[in-house]
C-alpha cells in the first residue's frame, strides 16, 4: 500500500512563529503536492514538486514555501505564521508519467494560528 | 484555464436512496476526472477516474460515475446509500502539466437512516 505521512495531525502555533509541516511517502513517487483544504473552497495547490530540490508554484503560494532535499521528503515552511494560514494542510504524491495519475494523499495537519 | 463546479456543497439523502453527486467542469486539453472521497479526520482517497478508456467508469463501495464530454460533465451515483457513505466528495480535474490536480468546492453528504 501506499503510505504517505505527515509529521503531525494537530498544530497550534502563535502568529509570527516559522512552522515547519513535513510529508514523507514511501512509494518512489517523483511528484509531490502541498494543497490546503478550507470549507467550500476544496483543495487549493500552494506548491509541488515534480523531482528533488526542483519546485513550482501552484495557485497560491503567497506566504509559503517548500523544500524538496530528498525524493520522499516534501516540507512546507510557513515564514512567519498569519492567522489567515489556519487551515487543513495535505500533502500527496503521485507518479510522475501524464495527467491520469492518482495521487495518494496523507491524513492532513490541521494548523491552528493564534 | 481549468475549473471544477461541484454542485451542491451540502447533499442529504436517507438510507437506501439514490446518491447523486453533480460534477461540470471547463478544460482546454482532453480531461482526466478524478472522483475522491474524504472520511471525518482523515485524508483523500480515490473513489474511481476517467482516463478516457470508457465513459462509464466503476469504482470503490459500489459508486460509479459518467463521463459525458457534450456535457462537460462527471457526476457521481450510487443506487443506494449507506450509512457508511457520509463523508465529503471531491470531483477532480487532471490534464495539466505536472500530473497537477483541479479541485471543485466538495460536497458533504449525510445519510439519514
Amino acid at each position: 500500500d501506499v503510505k504517505v505521512t505527515q509529521s503531525s495531525r494537530y498544530l497550534v502555533k502563535r502568529t509570527g512563529e516559522k512552522v515547519f509541516l513535513e510529508c514523507v511517502q514511501d512509494m518512489d513517487h517523483e511528484n509531490m503536492f502541498w494543497y490546503r483544504q478550507d470549507p467550500g473552497l476544496g483543495l487549493r495547490l500552494i506548491y509541488f514538486s515534480y523531482d528533488v530540490k526542483m519546485k513550482e508554484k501552484g495557485d497560491i503560494p503567497e506566504g509559503y514555501s517548500v523544500s524538496r532535499e530528498k525524493k520522499e521528503r516534501f516540507s512546507l515552511i510557513l515564514e512567519s505564521a498569519s492567522t489567515n494560514q489556519t487551515s487543513m494542510y495535505l500533502c500527496a504524491s503521485s507518479r510522475r508519467t501524464t495527467g491520469e495519475e492518482t495521487q495518494y494523499f496523507g491524513p492532513g495537519t490541521r494548523l491552528l494560528v493564534l | 484555464a481549468q475549473s471544477v463546479t461541484q454542485l451542491g456543497s451540502h447533499v442529504s439523502v436517507s438510507e437506501g436512496a439514490l446518491v447523486l453527486l453533480r460534477c461540470n467542469y471547463s478544460s482546454s486539453v482532453p480531461p482526466y476526472l478524478f472522483w475522491y472521497v474524504q472520511y471525518p479526520n482523515q485524508g483523500l482517497q480515490l473513489l474511481l477516474k476517467y482516463t478516457s478508456a470508457a465513459t462509464l467508469v466503476k469504482g470503490i463501495n459500489g459508486f460509479e460515475a459518467e463521463f459525458k464530454k457534450s456535457e462537460t460533465s462527471f457526476h457521481l451515483t450510487k443506487p443506494s446509500a449507506h450509512m457508511s457513505d457520509a463523508a465529503e466528495y471531491f470531483c477532480a480535474l487532471g490534464g495539466a502539466a505536472g500530473n497537477k490536480l483541479t479541485f471543485g468546492g466538495g460536497t458533504r453528504v449525510l445519510v439519514k437512516p
